[in-house]
């Protein structure tokens, strides 16, 4: 079946410092891969996608690359600011298999000054 | 432009209450999900609906209901509450299987 996992958090960095968000996923055919981001007491708004593998999909300084031989859709920014302090979900979606997506648990970061 | 609007925004209901969380969308889409966020659970799908007059359950569609009678609303009933329906409830809707969905604000919901 299809399922999603996300590296745990809670993650505090100080600004200006690299990130990492680790998403390994569990597919049956060729899943879209997302990351979504959750500002506090707002609801989930798409971040980044990438249809198939190697697809790079970046957005606001966020990058994520589709690898197919490693399952995998690592969330990373360069150097981070206070206003990206939120949850960030990975999420995937396969056309072929089935009509839902399917979340990581989510991880919460906290950038301070 | 709207996109999905989910109403109320928070509401507090007595055990055995009912209520229906209304969620819209005018985007056109087909297909539109129902949500429960736990804390530190992430999402966990509780019904979908593929196109109007058909839906399905998700993984947690016990003490929920649907209906789809219409492309653009989507609401979610609640029949008898219960304190395990305390959460925050999502509606989200994406116009072709496989596409990026898009949210509601969310509906805090506390059961006491």
């Amino acid at each position: 079946g299809n399922s999603v996992t996300q590296m745990e958090g809670p993650v505090t960095l100080s600004e200006e410092a690299f990130l990492t968000i680790n998403c390994t996923y569990t597919a049956t055919g060729y899943p879209s891969l997302f990351w979504y981001v959750q500002y506090p007491g707002e609801g989930l708004q798409l971040l980044l996608k990438a249809t198939k593998a190697d697809d790079k999909g970046s957005n606001k300084g966020f990058e994520a690359t589709y690898r197919k031989e490693t399952t995998s859709f690592h969330l990373e920014k360069g150097s981070v600011q206070v206003s990206d302090s939120a949850v960030y979900f990975c999420a995937l979606s396969d056309r072929n298999t089935g009509n839902q997506f399917y979340f990581g648990t989510g991880t919460s970061l906290t950038v301070i000054p | 432009n709207a996109g999905v609007t989910q109403t109320p925004k928070f509401r507090i209901l007595k055990i055995g209450q009912s209520m229906t969380l209304q969620c819209a969308q005018d985007m056109n889409h087909n297909y539109m999900y129902w949500y429960r966020q736990d804390p530190g659970m992430g999402l966990k799908l509780i019904y979908y609906s593929v196109g109007a007059g058909i839906t399905d359950k998700g993984e947690v569609p016990n003490g929920y209901n649907v209906s789809r009678s219409t492309t653009e609303d989507f609401p979610l009933r609640l029949e008898l509450a219960a304190p395990s329906q305390t959460s925050v409830y999502f509606c989200a809707s994406t116009a072709v299987r496989g596409t990026e969905a898009f949210f509601g604000q969310g509906t805090r919901l506390t059961v006491v």
